[in-house]
């Protein structure tokens, strides 16, 4: 009963090729993320999404393209790998709407580790 | 400027001893949120424990509180009667402002690696 996962937990992969991490959430969530953690274990938010719609997009290379089918799901393509993009990809979600407290914390996923040879 | 600081690299204690991880943050909004989260060797994010700005108390969860002083802009996480599981990278994270549908972000520190030795 996984509340957030992602696929593949593992990647490696040669320079320019084109790969993608999937993320679903059965949290019912109305917000999903995807933050990249560098080898110095420093976490930056890269892209947030909610109900299907692009919310935050912050400074990252156009060779990242997030999409999301619906809110239970939000995929990240990388085009064109380099060497800088290895790291641990987390998707994570939230609940930023419904009833009663809500504190935004957010649920990861166990991370995706790209290594770009 | 750097938001969230966590100045303490790396820590190593005593098991059954109580340790702190200091935090401190920088914001100017008067809504905001603090959390701290625990990352073991296994590498999945674990939620902690969160403070409001608001909240009068300081929270609780079990062995983990958060003393946090609002004046100081700091947020530091006691764990308790500390055991050998809770090695791990500990991470202190805040959302500024209120919580907007999408918009909300969490900015993490730098995080601190502690070590429980036997």
């Amino acid at each position: 009963d996984t509340a957030v996962s992602q696929t593949p937990k593992y990647l490696v992969t040669q320079m320019g090729n084109d790969k993608s991490i999937k993320c679903e959430q059965n949290l019912g969530h109305d917000t999903m993320y995807w933050y990249k953690q560098d080898s110095k274990k420093f976490l930056k938010i890269m892209f947030s999404y909610n109900n299907k719609e692009l919310i935050i997009n912050e400074t990252v290379p156009n060779r990242f393209s997030p999409k999301s089918p619906d809110k239970a799901h939000l995929n990240l393509h990388i085009n064109s790998l380099e060497l800088g993009d290895s790291a641990v990809y987390f998707c994570a979600s939230s609940l930023t709407r419904g009833r009663g407290f809500i504190t935004g914390e957010l649920f990861f996923g166990e991370g995706s580790r790209l290594t770009v040879l | 400027a750097q938001k969230i600081t966590q100045t303490q690299p790396g820590m190593f204690v005593q098991e059954k001893e109580a340790v702190t991880l200091d935090c401190t943050y920088d914001t100017s909004d008067p809504s905001y949120g603090l959390f701290w989260y625990k990352q073991p060797s296994s590498g999945e994010m674990i939620f902690l424990i969160y403070q409001g700005s608001y909240d009068q108390q300081n929270a609780t969860e079990g062995r983990y509180s958060l003393n946090f002083q609002k004046a100081r802009k700091s947020a530091n996480l006691v764990i308790s009667a500390s055991q050998l599981g809770d090695s791990a990278m500990y991470f202190c994270a805040m959302r500024e402002g209120i919580i907007i549908q999408g918009a909300q972000k969490l900015v993490f520190g730098q995080g601190t690696r502690l070590t429980i030795n036997p």
